[in-house]
């Protein structure tokens, strides 16, 4: 079973930029995730989505920070502008059934730095 | 606010040792899962704690919780150096019936010396 696929792996911007992550979940997994996790911390969950619904972006920070989730497949996750403080581990993750204890399977991630 | 926490955050073991790593959180939930990281790579999964009770063990490590004292322990036997990593508890959160999601404790870095 293929896992879940992210790109890029790195990008270096300067603040103000913008940037766009990309993530493609495991086949039929109807949950997706954006978690951030910045250097020594635990990851903190960003966004996530039922299928191509938003559950629960309570933490992303909207004024700078936008996520789709096309068809309910594939999702990408922006930054417009860039701060210094954005600069982490982006970790896209998916599930397929939360009652069944199949758990989270997370991507391999994306690790930014702004300049 | 929930929190999930670890203790200790630092860990240096010498090999053949034994060692508890502490994860308390502060909300109820019946579902816990451990996760290790190696530097500069992504969240592996260890264990998911799915009930009261449970108790589940691959190799040195051992992972247990206590969902009444809102504790999951992780329990590494006879250390060697593989075992050096970072290694996350994460709570999972319900909704109410739609998908949960995980909130994560800062981490314990273990390092294994000879």
């Amino acid at each position: 079973e293929a896992g879940v696929a992210q790109s890029p792996r790195y990008k270096i911007i300067e603040k103000r930029q913008s940037v766009a992550f990309w993530c493609n979940p495991i086949s039929g997994h109807a949950t997706l995730y954006w978690y951030q996790q910045i250097l020594g911390q635990g990851p903190k969950l960003l966004i996530q989505f039922q299928n191509n619904g938003v559950v629960d972006d309570s933490q992303l920070p909207k004024d700078r920070f936008s996520a789709e989730r096309l068809k309910g497949v594939d999702s990408t996750l922006k930054i417009q502008p860039a701060k210094l403080e954005d600069s982490a581990v982006y970790l896209c993750a998916s599930s397929l059934y939360r009652e069944r204890g199949y758990g989270y399977t997370f991507g391999s991630g994306t690790r930014l730095t702004v300049v | 606010e929930l929190k999930v926490e670890q203790n200790p955050l630092f860990l240096s073991m010498q090999e053949g040792k034994n060692y508890t790593i502490y994860c308390n959180y502060s909300t109820t939930s019946d579902r816990l899962y451990w996760y290790r990281q190696d530097p500069g790579k992504s969240l592996e999964s260890l264990f998911v704690l799915l009930s009261n009770g449970a108790v589940k063990q691959e190799g040195r490590l051992m992972a247990s919780l206590d969902t009444k004292a809102r504790l999951s322990t992780l329990h590494i036997t006879a250390a060697v150096h593989d075992l050096s990593a970072t290694y996350f508890c994460a709570v999972d959160i319900d909704y109410g019936g739609s998908q949960g999601n995980l909130i994560f404790g800062k981490g314990t870095k273990l390092s294994v010396k000879p």
